[in-house]
C-alpha cells in the first residue's frame, strides 16, 4: 500500500533551534501540501507544491518558515528559529492532480518546542 | 461566521445506529472532501465529491449543490468508528487551498 512518510514522528526542541521536517509523498504524486493542525486553528495549509514548485506558501511565516522541493522524492518544511507557538502537529500530503484528486496523508510530525 | 461549518461538533452514538454529519459552505466549491482522523492523529481522506452520492462500504457521502451542503452517514455504527470527521472544501477560485470545518467528534459505544 503505497503512503505518504514523514520524518520524524515526534519532535521536541528548544526555542531558537533550526527544525527540519521531511515528508516522502506517493510516487507518481505531483501535488504536496504541508498542513499544520493546532487545538485552537485547527487544520491550515501552510503551502503546497505542483511539479515540485511552489504554488501558494501564503499561509506559512516567511520569516521563520521555509519549505522546499529539492526532487520529487522529497519535500521539506523548515523552521528556524523555532519558537513555542510553533508547537503543533505538522502533515504532509500529497495527490496526483490537485485539487480533483483524493488527498493522502502522512502520520505527521508532532512538534514541541519548548 | 465559518466558510465549512459542520455539526453537530460533537455525537454520542450506540453501537449500530445510524450517523448523519452535516457541513454547510459559504462559497463555490469545486470539490468536497471529508476526512477521518482517528485518536492516533493519522488522517484518511474518506470522499471527494463535487456532486450527487458517493458509497464506500457502510460509509454514504451526498452533497447538494445548490443548497451547499453535503452529508455523511455512517450506517450500522461500530465503535471503531469513534473518530474525528472533518468537511473541507476546496474553492473555485482557491486552486488546492482547502478551508477546513472544525471537525466532528464521533464516539461510538458498544
Amino acid at each position: 500500500d503505497a503512503r505518504v512518510t514523514q520524518t520524524p514522528r515526534h519532535k521536541v526542541t528548544e526555542m531558537g533551534q533550526e527544525v527540519t521536517m521531511r515528508c516522502q509523498p506517493i510516487l507518481g504524486h505531483n501535488t504536496v501540501f504541508w498542513y499544520r493542525q493546532t487545538m485552537m486553528q485547527g487544520l491550515e495549509l501552510l503551502a503546497y507544491f505542483r511539479n515540485r514548485a511552489p504554488l501558494d506558501d501564503s499561509g506559512m511565516p516567511k520569516d521563520r518558515f521555509s519549505a522546499e522541493m529539492p526532487d520529487a522524492t522529497l519535500a521539506t518544511l523548515k523552521i528556524q528559529p523555532s519558537e513555542p507557538r510553533d508547537s503543533a502537529v505538522y502533515f504532509c500530503a500529497s495527490s496526483e492532480q490537485g485539487q480533483s484528486s483524493p488527498l493522502h496523508f502522512g502520520n505527521g510530525t508532532r512538534l514541541t518546542v519548548t | 461566521k465559518n466558510e465549512v461549518e459542520q455539526s453537530p461538533q460533537n455525537l454520542t452514538a450506540q453501537e449500530g445506529e445510524f450517523i448523519t454529519i452535516n457541513c454547510s459552505y459559504s462559497v463555490g466549491i469545486s470539490a468536497l472532501h471529508w476526512l477521518q482522523q482517528h485518536p492516533g492523529g493519522g488522517i484518511v481522506s474518506l470522499f471527494m465529491l463535487s456532486s450527487g452520492k458517493k458509497k464506500h462500504g457502510r460509509l454514504i457521502a451526498t452533497i447538494n449543490i445548490q443548497e451547499k451542503h453535503s452529508s455523511l452517514h455512517i450506517t450500522a455504527s461500530h465503535p471503531r468508528d469513534s473518530a474525528v470527521y472533518i468537511c473541507a472544501v476546496s474553492g473555485e477560485t482557491s486552486g488546492s487551498r482547502l478551508t477546513f470545518g472544525e471537525g466532528t467528534q464521533l464516539t461510538v459505544n458498544p
